[in-house]
């Protein structure tokens, strides 16, 4: 079965500080591991990730895909408290087209 | 990017009652669209996939005839949810795909009552 296991499922910090969530997974057939963000309505997208080892950067946010591990991680710098939110890892499954979900993190940024 | 759209936002219907969701992708094709729900504070899951013109392939545990799906057009997806009861509560979420990009909807809240 194929599986995405998020941690922390939940991280209280203060803004300023740099947080790091972590995504590992089990699939039988990857293709890309996206990351997105989750406030009250349905997720935005953040990054999409395929090969190993090359970060991906958008203002203070950035990710990386280690292929050989079967995880990435989701950074972010110098938070704010506009970053509070659930932050979502998918894996996209070849062939089928599919997004499989983990558990998602929730971010509070405390002022 | 592109934009999906889902109609309506948001629904509160009597127990026993059928409800139907609107997916729609606004400025792109989509021949394959995917429904998700979401309890709260958990994540999404995928309830199947559907592909136009033909009959949707639904995840294990998801009942078809209960959640009926009809992909009739390049841009149009429904989710029926008939016999609604109050477990059925939730947020229903459609995507849409384009090349390997998937688009998400705004989503749908349904209360069953």
């Amino acid at each position: 079965e194929d599986k995405v296991v998020q941690s922390p499922l939940s991280l209280v910090v203060h803004e300023g500080d740099t947080v790091t969530l972590n995504c590992s997974y089990e699939v039988t057939n990857f293709r890309s591991l996206l990351w997105y963000k989750q406030e009250k309505k349905a997720p935005t997208f953040l990054f999409m990730l395929t090969s190993s080892g090359i970060e991906k950067k958008s203002g203070r946010l950035s990710s990386i895909l280690d292929k050989k591990e079967l995880f990435s991680i989701l950074n972010i710098t110098a938070t704010q408290t506009g970053d509070s939110a659930v932050y979502l890892c998918a894996v996209l499954i070849q062939g089928a087209q599919k997004l499989v979900f983990g558990q998602g993190t929730r971010l509070t940024i405390n002022p | 990017g592109a934009v999906v759209s889902q109609h309506p936002s948001r629904v509160i219907c009597k127990s026993g009652t059928s409800v139907k969701i609107e997916c729609r992708s606004l400025d792109f094709q989509a021949t394959t669209m995917f429904w998700y729900r979401q309890f709260p504070k958990q994540s999404l899951m995928l309830m199947a996939t559907s592909n136009e013109g033909s009959k949707a392939t639904y995840e294990q545990g998801v009942e078809k005839d209960k959640f009926l799906i009809n992909h009739a057009s390049l841009t149009l997806s429904t989710l029926t949810v008939t016999s609604a009861h109050p477990e059925d509560s939730s947020f229903y979420i459609c995507s849409a795909r384009e090349g390997i990009s998937q688009y998400f909807g705004p989503g749908t809240r349904l209360l069953v009552l």
